[in-house]
C-alpha cells in the first residue's frame, strides 16, 4: 500500500496562512489524496480530497503536485479552532490508509 | 439527526472477556467502518462494511469479529479480549457513490486489563 510522509508538528500564528506538507512518493495513478482532521478528544474530521488537480473547499485548499508525488493542505486564515492533527491519506479499494499525522499548533 | 453514534463510552474488561461494540449511523449510508487508534499514531482499519450483510477484513481484523445485519448497524466483537487491544476505537460511515468522505463517531475508548 502507498504511504504518506508528514511532518510531526508545525507551529503558525492565529489569522496567517497554513501550508501542511505530504509526501507520497509512492502513489499509484488511481489513489485519491484525502485529509482528515482530529481534533483532541474527538473523531477524525473530512476536509478535502483530490485526484489531480487542486481543490478548493469552504475549509480548505488542497494542492497537488503536476507528478502527484506530493500535496500542500492550505487553511488560508487560521483560528484557534484549527488547533488538530491533520493526515494526508491515500485510498486502497474503500480503505483509508493512514499516518501519524501532523500536530497543528497555533499561537495566539 | 445524530450522524454516526457509538455505544458504550468507555468499558474496562479484563483478559479473556468478550464484549461488542455498536455503531448506528442515520443517513442511510451504504458503507460502514471500524477502526483503531492507538496512543501517538494515526487509525487503523479493522473490518469494514459496503453493504447490508456484507463485511471484509480491513489491516489489522485479528481478534474481531463484525455484522452488518442492519443498514444502519455495524457491530464490532472482542471474542477474548486481550491487553494488546486496548486502544480508542473509532466506527466511521460512508455515503453511497463517494466513499471517500467519512463520517466518524466519537469514540469508544476500551481497556483491557
Amino acid at each position: 500500500d502507498a504511504k504518506t510522509t508528514q511532518p510531526n508538528s508545525m507551529e503558525s500564528n492565529e489569522e496567517e496562512p497554513v501550508h501542511l506538507p505530504c509526501n507520497h512518493s509512492t502513489i499509484s495513478g488511481t489513489d485519491y489524496i484525502h485529509w482528515y482532521r482530529q481534533l483532541p478528544s474527538q473523531g477524525p474530521e473530512y476536509v478535502i480530497h483530490g485526484l489531480t488537480s487542486n481543490v478548493n473547499n469552504r475549509m480548505a485548499s488542497l494542492a497537488i503536485a503536476e507528478d502527484r508525488k506530493s500535496s500542500t493542505l492550505i487553511l488560508h486564515r487560521a483560528t484557534l479552532r484549527d488547533a488538530a492533527v491533520y493526515y494526508c491519506i491515500l485510498d486502497s479499494n474503500y480503505q483509508l490508509i493512514w499516518g501519524a499525522g501532523t500536530k497543528l499548533i497555533i499561537k495566539p | 439527526n445524530a450522524g454516526v453514534t457509538q455505544t458504550p463510552k468507555f468499558r474496562v474488561l479484563k483478559t479473556g472477556q468478550s464484549m461488542t461494540l455498536l455503531c448506528a449511523q442515520d443517513m442511510n449510508h451504504e458503507y460502514m467502518y471500524w477502526y483503531r487508534q492507538d496512543p501517538g499514531m494515526g487509525l487503523r482499519l479493522i473490518h469494514y462494511s459496503v453493504g447490508e450483510g456484507t463485511t471484509a477484513k480491513g489491516e489489522v481484523p485479528d481478534g474481531y469479529n463484525v455484522s452488518r445485519l442492519k443498514k444502519q448497524n455495524f457491530l464490532l466483537g472482542l471474542e477474548s479480549a486481550a491487553p494488546s487491544q486496548t486502544s480508542v476505537y473509532f466506527c466511521a460511515s460512508g455515503e453511497d457513490g463517494d466513499p471517500y468522505e467519512q463520517y466518524f463517531g466519537p469514540g469508544t475508548r476500551l481497556t483491557v486489563t
